[in-house]
């Protein structure tokens, strides 16, 4: 069975720095793309970033390039998305999903990441 | 254009048809998916490239474009179908993607 596995919730302070993971299972990792989707409380889904694990080519969202960077580690089958600097408007769920370049199939579970200070 | 274009809500009597729309220029080249999304839930996909349902994806769903507009349609809606319903795909550059605002399906 395909799993994505989400690390844990997090809380933070503005200015600190998160890298939150995506383990996964069940398939060929570098296979298929790893997207990262942010979802704030009681808002809709919006697309963050993409990696193909393949060949590393990575797409991100105009307006969060530059604020976040995703990553994978094949050997581990694993997705990162980093945060250098947190803000409080970073505060919501993040999913990741596995996609075939045309639609995403599984999801993990979500990561809720809360920035207060 | 880089956004697709849902309403915000709908409703439908228990056991009618209901159809969701989806609208955005990249639909002209890219094709249309649908996610299901119930409260505390991660999304579900339902409906992927315009009109194909994934395994255990209940029959009465089924999807649809013509021009700009993608649709998702639910024949005999049931009270488990109450839930968020997003439309996707890639923006018209083909290099970015997109998620369409949210359709809130209330079953009445």
């Amino acid at each position: 069975d395909v799993q994505l596995l989400q690390s844990g919730a997090e809380v933070k302070k503005p200015g600190e720095s998160l890298k939150i993971s995506c383990k996964t299972s069940g398939y060929n990792f570098p296979d298929l793309w790893i997207a990262w989707v942010r979802q704030v409380p009681g808002k809709g889904l919006e697309w963050m970033a993409m990696i193909y694990p393949g060949d590393s080519d990575t797409r991100y969202s105009p307006s969060l390039q530059g604020h976040i960077t995703v990553s994978v580690d094949k050997s581990t089958s694993t997705a990162y998305l980093e945060w250098k600097s947190l803000k409080a408007s970073d505060t919501a769920m993040y999913y990741c999903t596995r996609g075939t370049g045309y639609y995403f199939d599984d999801w993990g579970q979500g990561t809720l990441v809360s920035v207060s200070s | 254009s880089s956004e697709l274009t849902q309403d915000p809500a709908v409703s439908v009597a228990l056991g009618q048809t209901v159809r969701i729309t989806c609208q955005g220029d990249s639909l002209r080249t890219y094709p249309a998916n649908w996610s299901q999304q119930k409260p505390g839930q991660p999304p579900v996909l339902v409906i992927y490239y315009n009109d194909k349902r994934p395994s255990g994806t209940p029959y009465r769903f089924s999807g649809s474009t013509s021009g700009n507009t993608a649709s998702l349609t639910i024949t005999g809606a049931q009270a488990e179908d109450e839930a968020d319903y997003y439309c996707d795909s890639r923006d018209s550059s083909g290099h970015l993607w997109l998620f369409g605002g949210g359709t809130r399906l209330t079953v009445l």
